[in-house]
């Protein structure tokens, strides 16, 4: 079982239409959980971080975690062009210094 | 993800011979990571680094590769005797150490390709 799974395949969404991603862990230890936004031949960059059970809103960005399912999701309201990236999920524990990643969902926002 | 800085951007060798990525971290920061991005997989740790000392190596492969980070100058990943499965990009983050928490600013990246 892989320490951090993200299965779904490229997501098309229309501008303006809501992107949702999911993303679940199999450390049961994990404290802290980030979603990083990757445009193509770029570095990663954190968009948002989630740390206790429920939602967190940062602008158009909302993160949703439930530890007792293993489960985070990122979702992206009004989705635009510049949205269109690759997000990875990635999984802390704590006293852990190593981020675990997923292979990443490319989110293509169709104008 | 600005002020990590690694060169170079771009390296191109062929097999057998010595790959250095250096990465210097955002300023205030004292801890390096390096992870590695082989292509339509996601990144992969391979090492954690504080000055003068590696923390946790559990991601480096056992054979070729090493990583220094001394108390003057950059972080350094070296890579042996490079081959064909070596090519990936090689990305370094940096943190401040205090009250880590996860949070992470990447470089721009080392895309390394081996004919």
């Amino acid at each position: 079982q892989k320490e951090v799974e993200q299965n779904s395949g490229p997501l098309s969404v229309p501008e303006g239409a809501i992107a949702s991603l999911n993303c679940t862990y199999s450390d049961r230890g994990s404290q802290s959980f980030f979603w990083y936004r990757q445009y193509s031949g770029k570095s990663p960059e954190l968009i948002m971080s989630i740390y206790s059970n429920g939602d967190k809103e940062d602008g158009r960005f909302t993160a949703q975690l439930n530890k007792a399912s293993q489960y985070v999701s990122l979702l992206i309201r009004d989705s635009q062009p510049s949205d269109s990236a690759t997000y990875l999920c990635a999984v802390n524990r704590e006293g852990n210094n190593r981020l675990a990643f997923g292979k990443g969902n490319q989110v293509v926002v169709i104008p | 993800n600005a002020g990590v800085m690694q060169n170079p951007r771009h390296l191109v060798r062929r097999r057998g011979q010595e790959a250095r990525l250096r990465c210097s971290p955002m300023k205030g920061h004292s801890h390096v990571y390096w992870y590695r991005q082989l292509p339509e997989e996601g990144l992969k740790f391979m090492v954690y680094l504080q000055k003068e000392n590696i923390i946790d190596e559990s991601g480096m492969p056992k054979e070729r590769f090493s990583a220094e980070f001394p108390k003057e100058g950059p972080s350094i990943l070296r890579i042996q005797q490079v081959v064909r499965g070596d090519s990936a990009a090689y990305f370094c983050a940096s943190s401040s150490g205090t009250g880590y928490t996860g949070e992470l600013f990447f470089g721009e990246g080392s895309r390394l390709t081996v004919l």
